[in-house]
């Protein structure tokens, strides 16, 4: 089945340490996204990237980084700049083409800081 | 810079009775419009989608939408809700142009389903 996965679903940390969340796709998508989301804020984009080996800063990117250095595969790192990171992260994906072409969504992690 | 407003935090229907979700969005030109739902602690789902033709819009589990460019609106519609639509709603769009696709989403309505 295609289809976009995420891991783990849940992570817990201790202030100050970095951690990875994954996201993986076989859906042949080009472009892939991290959002954050709150009680009541919608979701938020964190970084985006539209081609291996490139990615862009979305609204709220500081105290984050990501890679692209596979076309299914797009990790997300919360590192201790990140000042309130629990909070759970939706990893997405969408076909090149026009605007028109829907993201699809994995199933999220949950991230809390301890 | 574009926004979406989803004006209802909450809404309560009976099982069975109708249900409208509204959106507005502010863009200077029109926008595609998109629906997802979201189950409690999962991913979001796509209901439907509008970028031309028909304004009014058929999405899957029997949802509905209609577009109005007059009013800024693109509200949910569903004839009669069964307890399985309690779950939480986007609604998102998307500048006609531009190559990013960067979708900006409302708040969000959490439907609650009574019996």
């Amino acid at each position: 089945d295609g289809g976009i996965t995420q891991s783990p679903k849940y992570l817990f940390r201790k202030e100050g340490q970095n951690v990875t969340l994954s996201c993986e796709q076989n859906l042949n998508h080009d472009a892939m996204y991290w959002y954050r989301q709150d009680p009541g804020q919608g979701l938020r984009l964190i970084y985006y990237s539209q081609i291996v080996n490139d990615f862009q800063k979305g609204d709220i990117a500081e105290g984050y980084s990501v890679s692209r250095e596979k076309k299914e595969s797009f990790p997300l790192t919360v590192t201790s700049a990140q000042k309130n990171p629990t909070a759970f992260y939706l990893c997405a994906s969408r076909r090149a083409g026009g605007a028109y072409n829907e993201q699809f969504f994995g199933p999220g992690t949950r991230l809390t800081v301890l | 810079a574009q926004s979406v407003t989803q004006p209802d935090i909450h809404i309560t229907v009976s099982e069975g009775a109708s249900l409208e979700l509204r959106c507005n969005y502010s863009y200077g030109a029109t926008p595609y419009l998109f629906w997802y739902v979201q189950s409690p602690g999962q991913g979001l789902q796509l209901l439907l989608k509008y970028f031309s033709g028909d304004t009014l819009v058929q999405g899957i589990k029997g949802f509905e939408a209609e577009f109005k460019r007059s009013q800024s609106s693109f509200n949910l519609r569903k004839p009669s809700v069964h307890w399985s639509d309690a779950a939480e709603y986007f609604c998102a769009v998307v500048p006609y142009t531009g190559t990013a696709s960067k979708l900006t989403f409302g708040t969000g309505t959490r439907l609650q389903v009574t019996l």
